[in-house]
């Protein structure tokens, strides 16, 4: 299917184990975002890649590592999982990045939701 | 960083109403973006709009740039407008490699049947 996928969409962990979550777009775009969902928070940027193999942190990055080998993929990895962990985990894309009028609307996955026990 | 306040926090319409969700921000942007998350949680792409306006079915959007607010007016008002409404905003001075979404806190909206 085209567009932005995420798997898993519902995922139970424990504390200290390590979980990837994966995403997946379908349009070539050079912009991947992972977000995640808080009440209080709203929605907070982890990480974000502006190409395959360029990744940098966002607002919240402690605890979470990304890497980029694929333009369409964009898998985020808690190394260890905390229970502040849990969270709506949302992966987003876009044509281009900042100052680039039209070409920069994010496109957001449906999410996963991630309890850490 | 760039605040981004939403007003009201919460809004309860009966169906067919008429509806403003207003959207302040604190500084100039390069993108604004409305979103609508379901129920279900999707987060639904309704506007992209950094200036000027747009409209789609019952739904339009205006962003007067210069004065810092976006405006989402929602006419005739359906169960299914029900969720929350999201403005996310990119400053302008956030420039190079670099892409990043603020969001508000969102409005949390009620259409009654």
């Amino acid at each position: 299917d085209a567009g932005i996928t995420q798997s898993p969409r519902y995922k139970i962990t424990e504390t200290g184990r390590q979980v990837t979550l994966m995403c997946h777009q379908t349009w070539s775009h050079s912009y991947m975002f992972w977000y995640r969902q808080d009440l209080g928070h709203g929605l907070r940027l982890i990480y974000y890649s502006a190409a395959a193999d360029i990744t940098d942190k966002g607002e919240v990055p402690d605890g979470y590592v990304v890497s980029r080998s694929k333009t369409e993929n964009f898998p985020l990895t808690l190394e260890s999982a905390t229970r502040s962990q849990t969270s709506v985990y949302f992966c987003a894309s876009s044509e281009s990045g900042a100052g680039v009028r039209s070409d920069n609307e994010q496109f957001f996955g449906p999410g996963t939701r991630l309890t850490v026990l | 960083g760039i605040q981004v306040e939403q007003s009201p926090p919460d809004l309860i319409l009966q169906e067919g109403a008429n509806s403003t969700l207003r959207c302040n921000f604190s500084d100039s942007v390069n993108n604004l973006q409305w979103f609508h998350q379901n129920p279900w949680g999707q987060l639904i792409n309704l506007f992209y709009i950094p200036s000027g306006t747009k409209q789609n079915g019952r739904l339009s959007a205006t962003t007067v740039a210069t004065e810092r607010y976006s405006l989402l007016y929602i006419s005739s008002s359906q169960t299914t407008d029900s969720g929350v409404y999201f403005c996310a905003v990119e400053p302008t001075w956030w420039t190079g490699a670099n892409s990043k979404l603020t969001f508000g806190k969102g409005i949390t909206l009620s259409v009654r049947p």
